[in-house]
């Protein structure tokens, strides 16, 4: 069975940093794109970061680029972001997702269940 | 980098159908097959529905069909059930980034 679990997400104060980690299991976790989207409370999703299977390429939303830093480790079947220079609109549930194959920039057919963000004084 | 436009509200009856329409650009929905809708119910992770624009993955009822013309895309929802109600969102690529809609919350009525 397919499971993505995030971790990391806490109250920051603007300005501030912030890990997040995703632990994938159930598949083959260096054969696949993986994601992460973020969705604010009680608004719509948001594209945030994607990357390749083996780390050789990243993407950015323009909202992120320069600050955030997406990355993994396949001997550790694990995804995370580094978040820096945080932001109140980076406020948000942050999902981890997997993507259908090696170049999924669309199809995510697994999602972890979030992990919340909150940016505030 | 822009978003995908859904209407932000659409309902039906049990039984009926709905259409969730989907408007981007050239350079997004109308430049590419590579094109998914998800659903999210309150509370939940986003479930893949659809895929390559009118691909269902494995367990989705065919109640969802998908399809594309131009610029719109569009999720139908045939035979409407109380379930069905969630809120859908598209998703496209868009050369070096993924874009989606700003969501179409479906009510069954």
């Amino acid at each position: 069975e397919v499971q993505l679990v995030e971790s990391g997400g806490v109250v920051v104060q603007p300005g501030g940093s912030l890990r997040l980690s995703c632990a994938a299991s159930g598949f083959t976790f260096n054969d696949y794109m993986m994601h992460w989207v973020r969705q604010p409370p009680g608004k719509g999703l948001e594209w945030v970061s994607l990357i390749s299977w083996d780390a050789g390429s990243t993407y950015y939303a323009d909202s992120v680029k320069g600050r955030f830093t997406i990355s993994r480790d396949n001997s550790k079947n694990s995804l995370y972001l580094q978040m820096d220079s945080l932001r109140t609109e980076d406020t948000a549930f942050y999902y981890c997702a997997k993507g259908m194959d090696s170049s999924a920039w669309y199809e995510l057919d697994y999602w972890g269940q979030g992990t919340l963000v909150t940016v505030s004084s | 980098q822009s978003a995908l436009t859904q209407p932000r509200s659409v309902s039906g009856s049990p039984g009926q159908s709905v259409t969730i329409s989907c408007t981007g650009t050239s350079f997004d929905v109308g430049g590419f097959n590579y094109f998914s809708w998800y659903q999210q119910h309150p509370g939940k992770a986003p479930k893949l529905i659809i895929y390559d624009v009118d691909k269902r993955p494995s367990g989705v009822p065919d109640r969802f069909s998908g399809s594309k013309s131009g610029n719109t895309a569009s999720l139908t929802i045939s035979g409407l059930q109380a379930e069905d109600e969630a809120d859908y969102y598209c998703c496209s690529y868009a050369g070096s980034y993924t874009s989606f809609g700003g969501g179409t919350e479906l009510t069954v009525l």
